[in-house]
C-alpha cells in the first residue's frame, strides 16, 4: 500500500519568513495530493490540493509543487503569520477508484514566532 | 449544512467499559471514514464505507473495534472492551467524490476518548 513520509516533523520560523514542508510517496499510481491544516484542538481542514497533471498550484500565500518522477511534493508558505501556526498534514490518494482512501503523512508542527 | 457531526466530543471511561462513538456525515456524501489520531501514530485510517458498505477495515486494530453504518446518515465506532491505549481523538470524515471529483475529506470535530 501507499506510504507517505513527511519532513520536517517540527518547523519554527520568524514571522514574515517562508516555510517549506516536504512529502514523499511510494505508490506511483497516486495522483491526488491534498494538504490539511489542523489548528490546536480543531479538526483537519483542506487548505490546498494538487493533481498529478500539474506541477504547481498557488493560492495567495500558499503553493504546492509536485515532482511525479521523484514522487515528492511540497507545501510552500510565504510571508508567514502567527495564525499559520498549526500542524500540517500531507496526503496521497488515487482518484476515480473505489479505493479512494487517503494516506496521511505524520504531520509537521509549524510555529511562526512574532 | 452543519458539516460532519460527531458525538460525544469528549468521553472519559474506565478500562473494560464499552465505548460508542457516533457520526453523522454530510448529507449526500457517499463515503465515510473513521480515523484515529495520537501523538505517536498520527492520523490512522481505521475503516471506511462507501454507500453504507464497509470497503476496507484493515486499519481496525483489533477485534475489540467494530464499526457500522446502518444508513446513509449515521455511523458508529464501538470499542468493547476499551483499554488505556485506545485513548485518542477519533475523527469521522465524509466525502462526495461525485461532485468534487477529488478525494477531499470533510472532518468532524472529533471525539476525544480517554480510557483510565
Amino acid at each position: 500500500g501507499e506510504n507517505v513520509e513527511q519532513h520536517p516533523s517540527t518547523l519554527s520560523v520568524q514571522e514574515g519568513d517562508s516555510a517549506v514542508i516536504k512529502c514523499t510517496y511510494s505508490d506511483s499510481a497516486s495522483n491526488y495530493f491534498p494538504w490539511y491544516k489542523q489548528e490546536l484542538g480543531k479538526r483537519p481542514q483542506l487548505i490546498i490540493d494538487i493533481r498529478s497533471n500539474v506541477g504547481e498550484k498557488k493560492d495567495q500565500r500558499i503553493a504546492v509543487t509536485l515532482n511525479k518522477t521523484a514522487k515528492h511534493f511540497s507545501l510552500h508558505i510565504t510571508e508567514t503569520q502567527p495564525e499559520d501556526s498549526a500542524v500540517y498534514f500531507c496526503a496521497a490518494s488515487i482518484l476515480k477508484t473505489n479505493a479512494g482512501k487517503s494516506t496521511f503523512g505524520d504531520g509537521t508542527t509549524l510555529t511562526v514566532k512574532p | 449544512d452543519a458539516g460532519v457531526i460527531q458525538s460525544p466530543r469528549h468521553e472519559v471511561t474506565e478500562m473494560g467499559q464499552e465505548v460508542t462513538l457516533r457520526c453523522k456525515p454530510i448529507s449526500g456524501h457517499d463515503y465515510l471514514f473513521w480515523y484515529r489520531q495520537t501523538m505517536m501514530r498520527g492520523l490512522e485510517l481505521l475503516i471506511y464505507f462507501n454507500n453504507n458498505v464497509p470497503i476496507d477495515d484493515s486499519g481496525m486494530p483489533e477485534d475489540r473495534f467494530s464499526a457500522k453504518m446502518p444508513n446513509a446518515s449515521f455511523s458508529t465506532l464501538k470499542i468493547q472492551p476499551s483499554e488505556p491505549r485506545d485513548s485518542a481523538v477519533y475523527f469521522c470524515a465524509s466525502r462526495d467524490r461525485r461532485t468534487s471529483g477529488a478525494n477531499v475529506l470533510t472532518f468532524g470535530a472529533g471525539s476525544r476518548l480517554t480510557v483510565l
